[in-house]
């Protein structure tokens, strides 16, 4: 079992669609989760970042860590063509231990 | 301001060429990261330095090389490349390692 899934998709869905994006992940010990963006052939733009449990929301996005269930969740309400971009869930322990990506999910939103 | 800049944006280079990375960050960052990425992959980890030292190097091969002259620039030195190291090469940084990353935009190289 690898220690993050992500469903790499693709997920097509048309504007103005609420889009979930998820991981689920096996070490119980990981403590910041992110959610980066990454454009065709650019880098990877931090989106949104939480530590341990709860929600965070920043505009039309929300994310969403459930630690009891080893899940978190990326929501992007109102969705726009311009969203249309790979989502990465990564994840880290703290001290000096690598991020840990999900393989990405290609999201296309059509006008 | 979070920005990571990475040059050149584009390189082409022979499998015979010397050719360098670089990476630059001004937000105080103590660790700098090399990733490299092929298409529809996420990022592979390359090498972490910590306060200017080599923490992790990923059984890189030899033909790269990295270098840290001060804590905002971070160097990859490239020699003897074979094709299938065409690739994405994403520089990141973070305050510590294991905090929040942010990446450049990232280095499009490829190998004849």
């Amino acid at each position: 079992q690898k220690e993050v899934e992500q469903d790499p998709g693709p997920l097509s869905v048309p504007e103005g669609a609420i889009v979930s994006l998820n991981c689920t992940y096996s070490n119980s010990a990981f403590q910041y989760f992110m959610w980066y963006r990454q454009y065709s052939r650019k880098g990877p733009e931090l989106l949104m970042y939480t530590y341990s449990s709860g929600n965070k929301e920043d505009g039309r996005f929300t994310a969403q860590v459930d630690k009891s269930s080893k899940y978190i969740s990326l929501f992007i309400r109102d969705s726009q063509p311009s969203d249309s971009a790979t989502y990465l869930c990564a994840m880290t322990l703290s001290g000096n231990t690598p991020l840990v990506f999900g393989k990405g999910t290609r999201l296309s939103v059509i006008a | 301001d979070t920005e990571v800049t990475q040059t050149p944006k584009h390189l082409v280079m022979g499998m015979t060429n010397k050719k360098s990375l670089k990476c630059e960050q001004h937000m105080g960052h103590r660790a700098m990261y090399w990733y490299k990425q092929k298409a529809k992959k996420p990022p592979e980890l390359m090498f972490v330095y910590s306060y200017e030292k080599l923490s992790i190097n990923e059984s890189v091969p030899s033909r790269f090389s990295p270098e840290c002259p001060n804590s905002s620039l971070l160097n990859l030195h490239l020699h003897a490349l074979q094709p299938e190291d065409s690739a994405l090469y994403l520089c990141a940084s973070s305050m510590l390692t294991g905090d929040i990353q942010y990446f450049g935009a990232g280095t499009r190289l490829s190998v004849l």
